[in-house]
């Protein structure tokens, strides 16, 4: 059972624009919602997070928002860099008692273009 | 600040072998976790500690697999009677508890099993 869906396996975007990730989950129980960032050959590395609360967090050139009617989040990146270029998992994690992990999608590949 | 450090980084053994990997968390951190990840998904929670209690294992986790963390310190991850399909990446994580799922990621162990 896939708690957090990424549909799109890859993104290519060109330097400058707006890039846009997509994330569905199912479960309602969620309490905060992750973007990770990951390189080839390295551990995840956390990049933006938002509590089930809410329904937009900014930081920098990132920004997350939350519809949970639609049990749906996004992460904008605004302006897209080489640098970027990265695979990035969406997570959503739970306090219920001891069961208190990460459940992650499956990625989406974001090639930013020069 | 030294980070999550894992150890090796990589493994190749042959199928029915034991392995054992490493992580030393981020010392002040008292949840640590492991996640396994291979090709095209997102990591796959396995297990994590608080201290030194094992607080939630995987259906994943079948019997060949054990994991510990004496003192609440370091951990390790033992796979007995390896098989191909165990083939992976297996990352550790540490936590401070109460952070909403801001898990720190080491640079994993690539495990192949010939």
């Amino acid at each position: 059972d896939q708690q957090v869906k990424q549909n799109s396996p890859s993104l290519s975007v060109q330097e400058g624009r707006i890039s846009i990730l997509n994330c569905d989950y199912t479960n309602s129980m969620f309490d905060y919602f992750l973007w990770y960032k990951k390189y080839p050959a390295e551990g995840p590395t956390f990049l933006i997070s938002i509590s089930s609360i809410k329904d937009k967090n900014e930081d920098g050139r990132f920004t997350v928002f939350l519809n949970k009617s639609a049990k749906h989040l996004s992460l904008h990146i605004v302006p897209s860099q080489p640098g970027d270029s990265a695979v990035y998992f969406c997570a959503a994690f739970s306090f219920t008692g001891t069961a208190s992990k990460l459940t992650f999608g499956t990625g989406t590949r974001l090639q930013v273009t020069l | 600040d030294t980070g999550v450090s894992q150890d090796p980084r990589h493994k190749i053994t042959k199928r029915g072998q034991n392995v054992t990997f490493r992580c030393d968390p981020i010392s002040e951190h008292n949840r640590l976790y492991w996640y396994r990840q291979t090709l095209g998904q997102g990591p796959e929670f396995l297990t994590y500690f608080q201290n030194e209690a094992q607080l939630e294992k995987s259906r994943l986790l079948s019997d060949r697999f054990s994991a510990e963390r004496p003192k609440g310190s370091f951990s390790t991850l033992e796979i007995q009677r390896t098989e191909q399909g165990d083939s992976a990446m297996y990352l550790c994580a540490s936590s401070l508890r109460g952070r909403g799922g801001k898990l720190f990621f080491g640079s994993g162990t690539q495990l192949s099993v010939l």
